[in-house]
């Protein structure tokens, strides 16, 4: 069965520092991976996703994250933060042999300061 | 259209009552998914619809009662809660494949008094 740990709870950062939030997964099978971000009193919308080819993906907003199948790592970084990029973020894992499911880690509160 | 529509957006109830929560989608999807979420939690998946029928169930309580009446249509029927079940309730769908990203729904923020 698909697993995800996202190592920190809370990430503090001050404004236009760069960022990184971490996320291992376990599966024994091919895997599929998002990020998703939750603003307060909201649903979850993504942010990026690696399905295949490139293992570099990036966002619109200046995020990227880097698929690394050797180290069961797809971590999430931006170079520069900004004060509304403040929320909830979520790694999320499915994988080929998961019946349809969509496993989110603990989540990890990137609070940016001034 | 991207969009996941939960009705309401907010519902009180009894421990007696009996209410549903609605989730709609026209993004012709196939596979549809309620998740509870507790407060500074993850969601948490309790169901999972495969055109409509009942792929996952995570050993939630019968007072949970999950129906799919069209491939864009899904309910939350519930029953006899306890106040522990307060949570903001999610509603997700993607299509029927693992190699997809899931859209979700702005969720149902329940409270049981």
């Amino acid at each position: 069965a698909q697993s995800v740990t996202q190592l920190d709870s809370q990430v503090p950062v001050f404004e236009e520092a760069p960022v990184e939030l971490r996320c291992n997964y376990s599966s024994s099978v091919s895997v599929y991976l998002f990020w998703y971000v939750q603003y307060p009193n909201q649903g979850l919308q993504l942010l990026l996703k690696y399905l295949s080819g490139s293992t570099l993906v990036e966002s619109i907003n200046g995020f990227e994250a880097e698929f690394n199948k050797s180290q069961t790592s797809f971590h999430l970084r931006k170079p520069s933060v900004h004060i509304s990029d403040t929320a909830e973020y979520f790694c999320a894992v499915s994988d080929s042999g998961g019946y349809n499911k969509l496993i989110f880690g603990a989540g990890t509160r990137l609070a940016v300061h001034p | 259209d991207t969009e996941v529509t939960q009705t309401p957006k907010h519902l009180v109830m009894g421990m007696t009552n009996k209410k549903s929560l609605k989730c709609e989608q026209h993004m012709g999807h196939r596979a549809m998914y309620w998740y509870k979420q507790k407060a500074k939690k993850p969601p948490e998946l309790m169901f999972v619809y495969s055109y409509e029928k009942l792929s996952i169930n995570e050993s939630v309580p019968s007072r949970f009662s999950p129906e799919c009446p069209n491939s864009s249509l899904l309910n939350l029927h519930l029953h006899a809660l306890q106040p522990e079940d307060s949570a903001l309730y999610l509603c997700a769908s993607r299509q029927d494949r693992a190699a997809t990203e899931a859209f979700f729904g702005q969720g149902t923020r329940l409270t049981v008094v």
